[in-house]
């Protein structure tokens, strides 16, 4: 099957760096990604690693490690508006559905 | 494009009711999918369908049905809802399988209270 961890909170201020980390374990891989959700919205999409190594999008950045079955989301110049929950998933066995971790929330203040 | 929408919103049944919840989209995406969130549970699928006329179970389908007789809709029915089924329901879609199914597109919820 499939199980996902991650932390279930992580505190920052305004400017900052936040690293939040995803360990897998799935029978079938195809990448990891990431979504995001915002307090009584829907979760959108943020990033998805198929390879090994760094996205770049922007202020967001997301690493996969294939070998490790470890991934992180990084956040830089932290604003107000990041703060939301932050979920990563990875496919079913047969890459028909996400299996979603139980997420994390980030909590960002002035 | 509307792209994902849910109905309803909100809605309060009693133990016992039954219900349909409706998902459609707009995108012809081939995938979609219910999701239930809970709070520190995050998103636990409970059903999904890989094309029209195609269902299949997800991590918690008991006590819920599903239809796909339109490419664009995606029906969810609780046939007798108990309080453990007070959730927010979530439906969304995707292009295909394999790595295009990583992005998924949400619709807004439904807020599902039973009493």
């Amino acid at each position: 099957g499939q199980s996902l961890e991650q932390p279930s909170e992580v505190t920052a201020v305004e400017g900052a760096i936040v690293q939040i980390n995803c360990t897998y374990q799935t029978s079938g891989f195809y990448g990891l990604s990431w979504y995001q959700q915002h307090d009584g919205g829907a979760p959108t999409f943020l990033s998805y690693n198929a390879l090994d190594g760094l996205e770049e999008t922007g202020r967001f950045s997301s690493f996969l490690s294939r070998s490790d079955s470890y991934g992180y989301l990084l956040l830089q110049e932290l604003q107000m508006k990041d703060s939301a929950s932050y979920f990563c998933a990875v496919s079913n066995q047969a890459g028909t559905a996400l299996i979603f971790g139980k997420g994390t929330t980030l909590s960002v203040s002035s | 494009n509307a792209g994902v929408t849910q109905t309803p919103k909100f809605r309060v049944l009693k133990t016992g009711q039954s219900m349909t919840l409706l998902c459609a989209q707009d995108m012809n995406h081939e995938y979609m999918y219910w999701y239930r969130q809970d709070p520190g549970m995050g998103l636990r699928l409970i059903h999904y369908s890989v094309g029209e006329g195609t269902t299949a179970k997800g991590e918690v389908p008991d006590g819920y049905n599903v239809s796909r007789l339109k490419k664009q809709n995606f029906l969810l029915g609780l046939e007798s809802a108990a309080p453990s089924q007070t959730s927010v329901y979530f439906c969304a879609s995707s292009p295909g399988g394999g790595a295009a199914q990583e992005t998924q597109y949400f619709g807004p919820g439904t807020r599902l209270l039973v009493l």
